[in-house]
């Protein structure tokens, strides 16, 4: 059983498309995150959610919005893609706040030409 | 705020040999620091974390760490390297207990490269 699956494994969409990446947990996990990573590798938190509150929101353009319907799921969507979107994106998840527990997706490598 | 430098982007290293990945932090406040490995095109893995106690960590796949407060360090190691331990090593920290902002900030990665 796959612990924080995401879909889709890869997006390969056009310019000013807007698109979603969805990810569910089944840890019973509080706490679920949205990092993004780079064409250099770099690792870097968008978003993070605790129990469906938005927690954490780092310097995002506002053409990325993500949900939470419930502690299990957390989506990202982002309207009018531009080509420097493209890159991999991580969901995770923690049991509460605290950094330690963290569980990863395998990724979505968005690729916006 | 806190920050991770990891110091080297690539490490060569001949398979058996012992291997060093450095890394340094900066923060204000008590950590917390893991070391999480990326094989090509897969998620991130957790190798190994301090969270308190006693400073030398060990891990999967025989790494280990020492966490080292007076020069805000916490270098990987591993005494004989094998050619499946080829990837991506990332050295992260976010706030120990009693914090209240708990993300994890990653350094930009080290390659290790284990040839034969």
């Amino acid at each position: 059983d796959t612990a924080v699956s995401q879909t889709p494994k890869y997006l390969v969409t056009q310019m000013g498309n807007d698109k979603s990446i969805k990810c569910e947990q089944n840890l019973g996990h509080d706490t679920m995150y949205w990092y993004k990573q780079d064409s250099k590798k770099f690792l870097k938190i968008m978003f993070s959610y605790n129990n469906k509150e938005l927690i954490i929101n780092e310097t995002v353009p506002n053409r990325f919005s993500p949900k939470s319907p419930d502690k299990a799921h957390l989506n990202l969507h982002i309207n009018s893609l531009e080509l420097g979107d493209s890159a991999v994106y991580f969901c995770a998840s923690s049991p509460g706040r605290e950094a330690y527990g963290y569980t990863f997706g395998s990724g979505t490598r968005l690729t916006v030409v | 705020a806190q920050s991770v430098t990891q110091l080297d982007s690539q490490v060569p290293v001949f398979e058996e040999a012992p291997v060093e990945l450095r890394c340094n932090y900066s923060s204000s406040v008590s950590v917390y620091l893991f070391w999480y490995v990326q094989y090509p095109n897969q998620g991130l893995q957790l190798l190994l974390k301090y969270l308190s106690g006693s400073t030398l960590v060990k891990g999967i796949n025989g790494f280990e760490a020492e966490f080292n407060k007076s020069q805000t360090s916490f270098h990987l190691r591993k005494p004989s390297v094998h050619i499946s331990d080829t990837a991506e090593y990332f050295c992260a920290v976010s706030e120990g207990s009693g914090g209240s902002n708990y993300k994890l900030t990653f350094g930009k990665g080290t390659l290790l490269t284990v040839n034969p």
